[in-house]
């Protein structure tokens, strides 16, 4: 198994609306991470979970909660979005994030198609 | 700090054609470089990756990128580009050693398309 499971595939919310993106991996990868990617943008790294801590947050507002509870399963919690906010969440992992080997790959997710109205 | 330029924004190449995409990075230290394709809707797929040694690199596809130093460019090659292969075009660059594998730095992207 080598691919990372994102659900929902699309989400209509609400500005009052809680949600939940979910993504899954079975690699046994250490590093999980939640990118957002706007309408005919690159991705922008937003948050970087290592061995199911929280290393790196891309000083990303708070109504964006993220969670890893187990080393396979990453969530990101959405509450009081913004239309702004509309895009596509892509989830990737690694084996690990802080020794680079010329095996190491990051594995994305086909994203969440995110729609606030 | 890392950035990278992909100067081409889109291109249309006919099936069959030769393709060559342009990628200009700025880094200090020697640049860890990656070439990922987008389908629309989808994720990342990487296509190929630098980290050191074989200035030339192959990955899948068919396609290819020479790292040049000189340059500070990673442009990505194929010879004969067939219809399946419009999509969405990112290079990235990474930190340095010893930080973190998915913390990459995209250009804006360049549209590939291709003519029948």
């Amino acid at each position: 198994d080598t691919e990372v499971t994102q659900t929902p595939k699309h989400l209509v919310m609400g500005m009052t609306n809680k949600k939940s993106l979910k993504c899954e991996q079975h690699m046994g990868h250490r590093a999980m991470y939640w990118y957002k990617q706007k309408a005919k943008k690159p991705p922008e790294l937003m948050f970087v979970y290592s061995y199911e801590k929280l290393s790196i947050n891309e000083s990303v507002p708070s109504r964006f909660s993220p969670e890893c509870p187990n080393s396979s399963l990453l969530n990101l919690h959405l509450h009081a979005l913004q239309p702004e906010d509309s895009a596509l969440y892509l989830c990737a992992s690694s084996h690990k994030t802080g020794v680079r080997q010329k095996n190491e790959k990051l594995f994305f997710g086909s994203g969440t198609q995110l729609s606030v109205l | 700090a890392q950035s990278v330029t992909q100067p081409d924004i889109h291109i249309t190449v006919s099936e069959g054609a030769s393709l060559e995409l342009r990628c200009n990075y700025s880094y200090g230290a020697t640049p860890y470089l990656f070439w990922y394709v987008q389908s629309p809707g989808q994720g990342l797929q990487l296509l190929l990756k630098y980290f050191s040694g074989d200035t030339l690199v192959q990955g899948i596809k068919g396609f290819e990128a020479e790292f040049k130093r000189s340059q500070s460019s990673f442009n990505l090659r194929k010879p004969s580009v067939h219809w399946s292969d419009a999509a969405e075009y990112f290079c990235a660059v990474g930190a340095s050693r010893g930080s973190t594998l998915g913390r990459l730095y995209f250009g804006r992207g360049t549209q590939l398309t291709v003519w029948p």
